[in-house]
Order: structure tokens, then sequence, then C-alpha cells
């Protein structure tokens, strides 16, 4: 069974950094590429980044480029969200989800598996 | 960034109806976009990718149309457990997510 634990979310006052973590088991991790999605409460999905199975490329959304820095330990099948400079905006639950790709483009993938989420709230 | 606009963002109907959900992005996508369901505290789930593919398991009353800039969910049945919120995302430029149709009952 495939399982995503997130942990390390918290309070954290603006300007603030935290450190997500999540464990994947149930699959062959180092054969995925990995996400960040986050939900601010009561609202929609947003994708925050991405990192290729073997963690060569990365990518981010523009409102984090600079802030967070996404990583992953093959070794030890987690995933990692370095979150610095945080903001009020980036209040959100925190998923780690799976890529999944359907073509060899490299541009046809969706989320197929997440976490159940780790809260960052921002707030002095 | 490609933005994707949804529409409409909440309707109201009833079990029977056919429900249509709009999706239409900011450039050409080709047909790199995916529909999922979201249901209050749980997961989002995928009903089709690839803008018409039908993911396993999922109900054929679900179906998925488009291409380049503008897209549709359908749903030709509208059942009990339907009633949740739909997202598409695309993935042709980095990942967006729509604004998201919230389904109500009527």
């Amino acid at each position: 069974e495939v399982q995503l634990v997130e942990s390390g979310g918290g309070l954290v006052q603006p300007g603030g950094s935290l450190r997500l973590s999540c464990a994947g088991s149930g699959f062959t991790f180092s054969t995925y590429w990995m996400s960040w999605v986050r939900q601010a409460p009561g609202k929609g999905l947003e994708w925050v980044a991405n990192i290729e199975d073997n963690g060569s490329e990365k990518n981010y959304v523009d409102s984090v480029k600079g802030r967070f820095t996404i990583s992953r330990d093959n070794a030890k099948n987690s995933l990692n969200l370095q979150m610095n400079s945080l903001r009020a905006e980036d209040t959100a639950v925190y998923y780690c989800a799976r890529d999944y790709h359907f073509d060899t483009s490299g541009r046809g993938y969706y989320f197929d598996y997440r976490g159940q989420g780790t809260l960052v709230t921002v707030s002095s | 960034d490609i933005q994707m606009t949804q529409s409409p963002s909440s309707l109201s109907a009833s079990v029977g109806d056919r429900v249509t959900i709009t999706c239409r992005a900011s450039q050409s996508i080709n047909r790199y976009l995916n529909w999922y369901q979201q249901k209050p505290g749980k997961a989002p789930k995928v009903l089709i990718y690839a803008a018409s593919s039908l993911q396993s398991g999922v109900p054929s009353r679900f179906s998925g149309s488009g291409s380049g800039t503008d897209f549709t969910l359908t749903i030709s049945s509208l059942q009990p457990e339907d009633f949740a919120t739909y997202y598409c995302q695309q993935s042709w430029g980095t990942v967006t997510f729509g604004g998201g149709t919230k389904v109500e009952i009527k």
C-alpha cells in the first residue's frame, strides 16, 4: 500500500523558516518524481514544487522561488521542503504527492497519491 | 505561468442531472489536462487524465473532452456521491490548477 506521511508543520512568525518532510513507503520511491501541493484553509489547490526521481531537476511555482527548496533522499525514501522567509500567504496545509507520468513526454502527469498533510501557519 | 479558469465556480444540481464543468487555459496545453474530485477532508482523486482518459475504477458517467485551451468535464447522470468540488490541472507547463467547481445538491 502506498503511504506518504508528512511532518514538520507548525506555527511560525513571518520571516521565519520551517522544514517539512515526507516519508514514502509501499512503492519504489527512487523511481518517481515527487511534488509538494498546498491548500489554504477553505481554498483551492496550489502546486508548490516538484523534483525529479534522481533529484536533478527541480521546479517551483513563482511565488516561492528563492524562498523554498525541495530536496529528496532516496536512500531514506524521504522528500523535504525547506521553507524560508515565510509569509502569511504561505499559510496552508502542505501535502506531498506522487507524480504519475502517463506518457514519455515528461509533460503528461497527475498526482495519484497524496499524504494527509501538515499545517503550516504563518502568523505573528 | 499558465492560468486555468474554471466555470462555474459553483452549481446546484439534482440527482440524475447532466452536469458540465469547463476549464479554459490561458495558452494551448495540448491535451495535458487532468480532472480531480475532492470531498471535504479527503485527498483529491483523479477522474480523467490526458483530457479524456478515464482513470481506472472511475464510473463511466464521468467523461472529459477538449484540447488546446478549452476542456470539459461531464457527469452524465449525477449521483449522490458526486457532490464534491472538482478541479482541473494542467501539466503542459509548471503545474497549475483551476479554481475549483463546487457541485451542491439542489
